[in-house]
C-alpha cells in the first residue's frame, strides 16, 4: 500500500479565502504531482515537481501555487478561493527512472474533496 | 483532441460474466501504459504498467493487454467487490506528463 497522504479529506470554506492543501509521502519519491478531478471528466494536472525547489505549472494551474522544500511535501496553496474551485484535488508521487526511460506508476493519495460556498 | 479515450463509460455485469474495457490512444511514442481501479471517494490504485505492444500482466481477475494504439483490461468471472472507476493512463516519449481517460464504471450485480 502507498504511503501518501492527504490532508484535510473534506474541507469546506468561503469565497475569498486562503487555503492550503497537503500532501506528504514516506517513499522517497522524486516526483510528485497535484491533479484535480471532477465527476466523470478526466484527471487534470494542475502542478508537478520533479524534486526539491522544482515545480512546474501543468494544464490547469487554477490561480494555485505549489512548494517543494522538502522531498516529502508538496501543498498546494489557493490564495483566493472561488465556487470554481470545488473539486476533488488528488496528490501523486512516483519514482524516477527505471524501465523505458522513466514509466514508473504513480502512487496517489486519498484525495481532498473541497467545496467554495 | 483527445489523446486518451475509454469505452464504454459504464458496464453493467452479472456477477461471473467476463467483459473486457478499452483504452485507445492517439499520440504515436509510448513510453508507458497505467491502468488504475478508483472506488468512489478515494483516490487511484495502481494495478498495472505496460510498456510495449504485445505485453500483458494479470492480477487475480484482471488481466491487461496491449497493442501498438490500445490497451484492454479484461475482467474474467467479476465479482460484486470489482465494481469501480477503473482508468487508462498513458505517458509518451514526447514529455513528461500523465494523460488520464475519462474511465469506465463497472458495476458488477450479485
Amino acid at each position: 500500500e502507498a504511503d501518501i497522504y492527504q490532508t484535510p479529506r473534506y474541507l469546506v470554506i468561503g469565497t475569498g479565502k486562503k487555503i492550503t492543501l497537503e500532501c506528504s509521502q514516506t517513499m522517497g519519491h522524486d516526483k510528485m504531482y497535484w491533479y484535480q478531478q471532477d465527476p466523470g471528466m478526466e484527471l487534470h494536472l494542475i502542478h508537478y515537481s520533479y524534486g526539491v525547489n522544482s515545480t512546474e505549472k501543468g494544464d490547469l494551474s487554477s490561480e494555485s501555487t505549489v512548494s517543494r522544500i522538502r522531498t516529502e511535501h508538496f501543498p498546494l496553496t489557493l490564495e483566493s478561493a472561488r465556487p470554481s474551485h470545488t473539486s476533488q484535488y488528488l496528490c501523486a508521487s512516483s519514482e524516477t527512472g527505471g524501465l523505458a526511460g522513466g514509466a514508473y506508476e504513480q502512487y496517489f493519495g486519498p484525495g481532498t474533496r473541497l467545496t467554495v460556498t | 483532441e483527445d489523446q486518451v479515450t475509454q469505452s464504454p463509460e459504464a458496464l453493467r455485469l452479472q456477477e461471473g460474466e467476463s467483459s473486457s474495457l478499452n483504452c485507445s490512444y492517439t499520440v504515436s511514442g509510448l513510453r508507458g501504459l497505467f491502468w488504475y481501479r478508483q472506488d468512489p471517494g478515494k483516490g487511484p490504485e495502481f494495478l498495472f504498467t505496460l510498456y510495449s505492444a504485445g505485453e500483458e500482466k494479470e492480477k487475480e481477475r484482471l488481466k491487461a493487454t496491449l497493442t501498438k494504439k490500445e490497451s484492454f483490461l479484461h475482467i474474467t468471472a467479476p465479482k460484486p467487490e470489482d465494481s469501480a472507476t477503473y482508468l487508462c493512463a498513458v505517458q509518451f516519449r514526447t514529455g513528461n506528463q500523465f494523460y488520464f481517460g475519462t474511465g469506465t464504471s463497472l458495476t458488477v450485480i450479485p
